[in-house]
């Protein structure tokens, strides 16, 4: 079963807007990591946030982190039509490595 | 490194025949994920593997799938028989391990049974 869900399920913007996309899980983590799927591809890992982080940057995106909710946020900033992908969110739990993921968010930007 | 390999990227093969996925991880990963991803159920973890050993299998639908590790730069998914409902993208992953849990993907089989 997955340990994460996702929303929006979908998300439309526009060049140079935000994009905000939310995670939620269910059990204590170790980490939250989020990945990015272009369509027909792979994974890709963006980004991994500790538990006991609450916030991350990597160049446009902005991650946050909040245990007590059990949610976790990412945004993009300055969005660009190469942005447009499935974003995942990803949990593993500490004591082992296994990784799961969430539902995913499909965004699109339109140029 | 060229990243995580897998074969064939495209399989159409009839109800009722053999299927097998392979995998070359990423050289010096310790961590091996058979991952399935459809429209319906998403991203689902079939198996895990930690130095060849197969630590959590309970992502398995069936008694139709199984999976081996003979070592750390092969991996094999099998489905025998394999069903129509078993269309799907299959993913296979690898990660250094010992909690550097960031996994690297392949680019996925694209499994079609007719």
């Amino acid at each position: 079963s997955q340990q994460g869900e996702e929303d929006p399920q979908a998300l439309s913007i526009q060049e140079g807007e935000n994009a905000t996309m939310n995670c939620s899980y269910k059990t204590s983590i170790n980490n939250l990591q989020w990945y990015r799927q272009n369509s027909g591809r792979g994974l890709v890992h963006l980004i991994l946030i500790r538990s006991n982080e609450r916030e991350k940057h990597s160049g446009r995106l902005r991650v946050t982190l909040d245990t007590s909710k059990k949610s976790s946020s990412l945004l993009i900033t300055a969005s660009r039509a190469a942005d447009t992908a499935s974003y995942f969110c990803a949990t593993d739990k500490g004591d082992t490595d296994k990784l799961i993921f969430g539902t995913g968010t499909r965004l699109q930007v339109f140029p | 490194d060229a990243g995580v390999i897998q074969s064939p990227r495209h399989e159409v093969t009839e109800m009722g025949q053999e299927v097998t996925l392979r995998c070359k991880p990423i050289s010096g990963h310790n961590s091996l994920f058979w991952y399935r991803q459809t429209m319906m159920r998403g991203l689902e973890l079939l198996i895990y593997f930690n130095n060849n050993v197969p630590i959590d299998d309970s992502g398995m639908p069936e008694d139709r799938f199984s999976a081996k590790m003979p070592n750390a730069s092969f991996s094999t998914l099998k489905i025998q028989p394999s069903e129509p409902r078993d269309s799907a993208v299959y993913f296979c992953a690898s990660s250094l391990g010992s909690g550097r849990t960031e996994a690297f993907f392949g680019q996925g089989t694209r499994l079609t049974v007719v």
